[in-house]
């Protein structure tokens, strides 16, 4: 079965340092990943995807990830946090539901990413 | 590109009564939505899935005659919350996805609270 595990629950920071939100996935088959924000009293937001190709994806904003197959993981990383990146972050791995023909996203617990001035 | 908007925001019901919420995709064909639920500070848990012109797939545990989803067309779903009760209050999202994609589009979300 596939599961998404967010290692951190809350993450704090000071603004302009680097951050690491981390995400490790388990799978069987082939996955397709993504991360989104979710500000608060809002709904989620595509931060960024893994479908194929390059393993390093990038957001408008400064965010990346990297997909590593051989860990199981796709951690998000900035190399300078804004206070306005203060937000949750949720993983989430796409699961094939073949009778249906159709894909639902399984999500991580997510992770409270708490920039400080 | 690929909004997704919710109606209401927010809205406040008495015990028994339904309310229904609307999750439209406002500028691309909806093959599926997607209808959860988020708790405070936790994670969201699919209630259901549907495809435009079938029934809804309901997760385990989740009672489909509680939470009735209606998918009418490739813009439109609708979850009804039937004889709500104070523990049906909680935060409610809608997401859409496109046929042969994978990443879903979120709506903004639903506050619900039973009184």
């Amino acid at each position: 079965a596939q599961s998404v595990t967010q290692l951190d629950s809350q993450v704090p920071v000071f603004e302009e340092a680097p951050v690491e939100l981390r995400c490790n996935y388990s799978s069987s088959v082939s996955v397709y990943l993504f991360w989104y924000v979710q500000y608060p009293n809002q709904g989620l937001q595509l931060l960024l995807k893994y479908l194929s190709g390059s393993t390093l994806v990038k957001s408008i904003n400064g965010f990346e990830a990297e997909f590593n197959k051989s860990q199981t993981s796709f951690h998000l990383r900035k190399p300078s946090v804004h206070i306005s990146d203060t937000a949750e972050y949720f993983c989430a791995v796409s699961l094939t539901i073949s009778f249906g023909g159709y894909n639902k996203l399984i999500f991580g617990a997510g992770t409270r990413l708490a920039v400080h001035p | 590109g690929a909004v997704v908007s919710q109606h209401p925001s927010r809205v406040i019901c008495k015990s028994g009564t339904s309310v229904k919420i609307e999750c439209r995709s406002l500028d691309f064909q909806a093959t599926t939505m997607f209808w959860y639920r988020q708790f405070p500070k936790q994670s969201l848990m699919l209630m259901a899935t549907s495809n435009e012109g079938s029934k809804a797939t309901y997760e385990q545990g989740v009672e489909k005659d509680k939470f009735l989803i209606n998918h009418a067309s490739l813009t439109l779903s609708t979850l009804t919350v039937t004889s709500a009760h104070p523990e049906d209050s909680s935060f409610y999202i809608c997401s859409a996805k496109i046929r042969d994609r994978y990443e879903q589009y979120f709506g903004p979300g639903t506050r619900l609270t039973v009184t």
